[in-house]
């Protein structure tokens, strides 16, 4: 494990459902990202956050809705998604401070039926 | 907003000869430059990293070098080894700290 813990690894959800994916990190660290990464565009980025407060969005669809209740702790809440949503998404975080790059979770696996 | 170019996208060399991956960049205030590794079905993950400050960094068999001029950096693999294939992403990070990825570079280590 690098620190960063995503859960689950895997999710299968239908169209009309709602789950959320969870990330956490014990490194300290004071940014955290979400980023999608599919065959289309390797690693997306879908948002950032910062001493807990969002500072980037990229156009993200709505049905995308994150939450950073602290700096160790990511979610991305997710409702009725497309079947074009199936993709890996990954969390990462950072110092912040630009001193180092990322450190990635494992992902999740996100399959929409 | 930063842009990278990653090339080539897939990339073959035999057992023991050295790759190279080269980016572009297009924002002349990114100052830090990392490459990730991601192994089938694992995360990404940080092998060597460049400030632009420096020239060249290596670290064994890898080595990245940047030329700020022309806003490119390259990744360079010697003696490559099975365990090198991956897929490679070159990372520019400009000064409001968002990293934006290269598209990535699949290398296939040929025995």
């Amino acid at each position: 494990e690098t620190g960063v813990t995503q859960t689950p690894r895997h999710l299968v959800m239908g169209m009309t459902n709602k789950k959320s994916l969870k990330c956490e990190q014990h490194l300290g660290h004071n940014a955290m990202y979400w980023y999608k990464q599919s065959a289309k565009k390797p690693l997306e980025l879908m948002f950032v956050y910062s001493l807990e407060e969002r500072v980037e969005n990229n156009s993200v669809p709505s049905r995308f809705s994150p939450e950073c209740p602290n700096s160790s702790h990511l979610f991305l809440h997710l409702h009725t998604l497309q079947p074009e949503d199936s993709a890996l998404y990954l969390c990462a975080s950072s110092s912040g401070t630009g001193a180092y790059g990322y450190t990635f979770g494992s992902g999740t696996r996100l399959t929409v039926v | 907003g930063e842009n990278v170019e990653q090339h080539p996208s897939t990339l073959s060399v035999q057992e023991g000869d050295s790759a190279v991956i080269k980016c572009t960049y297009s924002d002349s205030a990114s100052n830090y430059f990392p490459w990730y590794k991601q192994e089938l079905g694992k995360r990404p993950q940080l092998i060597i990293d460049i400030r632009s400050n420096v020239g060249e960094k290596k670290d064994q068999r890898i080595a990245v070098t940047l030329n700020k001029t022309a806003k490119h950096f390259s990744l360079h693999i010697t003696e490559t080894q099975p365990e090198d294939s991956a897929v490679y992403f070159c990372a520019a990070r400009s000064l409001d700290d968002k990293i934006i990825f290269g598209k990535g570079t699949r290398l296939h280590i040929l025995p």
